[in-house]
């Protein structure tokens, strides 16, 4: 079955901390996306990768790392330096990364601060 | 910053009544995609509009592009507790290789 799988499902943050949201996708697409939601607002764009060792920062980035060493997964960490990082973390895939394609998520992870 | 307005935000409506909400870009759009995302689930790409005026349909779903391409609309006929959710729209504003989504209208349907 192809799709987007994201771990964890619900994530607890302490003071500090650093954590990592992993995304891993089997639709052999090249582009991926990590999306910040918060309640009553749109997606907002965290970074982006169109190939492997490359990404670019989306309109958040700040506090947030990624790296893409495989096609296939793309995590997100979410630094000590992000103090709001309470949110629904989506992560999303397309086949080239072109903005005129449509965008596959991940069921998302919803990440709280202890 | 560029932006893409959604209204409205909430909308409640009685089973079998019509909905529609609304995205407005002050740019023009290249194009513009619809998703909707039930509660707790994670957003599903409905449609891409692309032409000008396009309108284009799907059963009780009916999606419009307007003719300056710079709003759009989503219409659903004779609503069903399956259609709860939130919808969002997502433009790409001319000059830009930006996808950017808009806030989102939160449908509750009343059976």
């Amino acid at each position: 079955d192809g799709g987007i799988t994201q771990s964890p499902k619900y994530l607890f943050r302490k003071e500090g901390q650093n954590v990592t949201l992993s995304c891993e996708q089997n639709l052999n697409h090249d582009a991926m996306y990590w999306y910040r939601q918060d309640p009553g607002q749109g997606l907002r764009l965290i970074y982006y990768s169109q190939i492997v060792n490359d990404f670019q920062k989306g309109d958040i980035a700040e506090g947030y790392s990624v790296s893409r060493e495989k096609k296939e997964s793309f995590p997100l960490t979410v630094t000590s330096a992000q103090k709001n990082p309470t949110a629904f973390y989506l992560c999303a895939s397309s086949i080239a990364g072109t903005v005129h394609e449509k965008l596959f998520f991940g069921s998302g992870t919803q990440l709280s601060v202890l | 910053g560029q932006q893409v307005m959604q209204i409205p935000q909430y909308q409640h409506v009685q089973e079998g009544e019509d909905f529609t909400t609304y995205c407005n870009s002050s740019t023009t759009l290249s194009n513009i995609q619809w998703y909707k995302q039930r509660p707790g689930g994670h957003p599903v790409f409905l449609i891409q509009l692309v032409k000008s005026g396009e309108v284009k349909k799907q059963k009780r779903l009916t999606f419009q592009f307007g003719e300056a391409k710079k709003n759009s609309s989503l219409h659903i006929t004779a609503t069903q507790t399956t259609d709860v959710g939130t919808y969002f729209c997502a433009g790409v504003q001319g000059g830009s290789e930006k996808l950017v989504f808009g806030k989102g209208t939160k449908l509750t349907v009343n059976p």
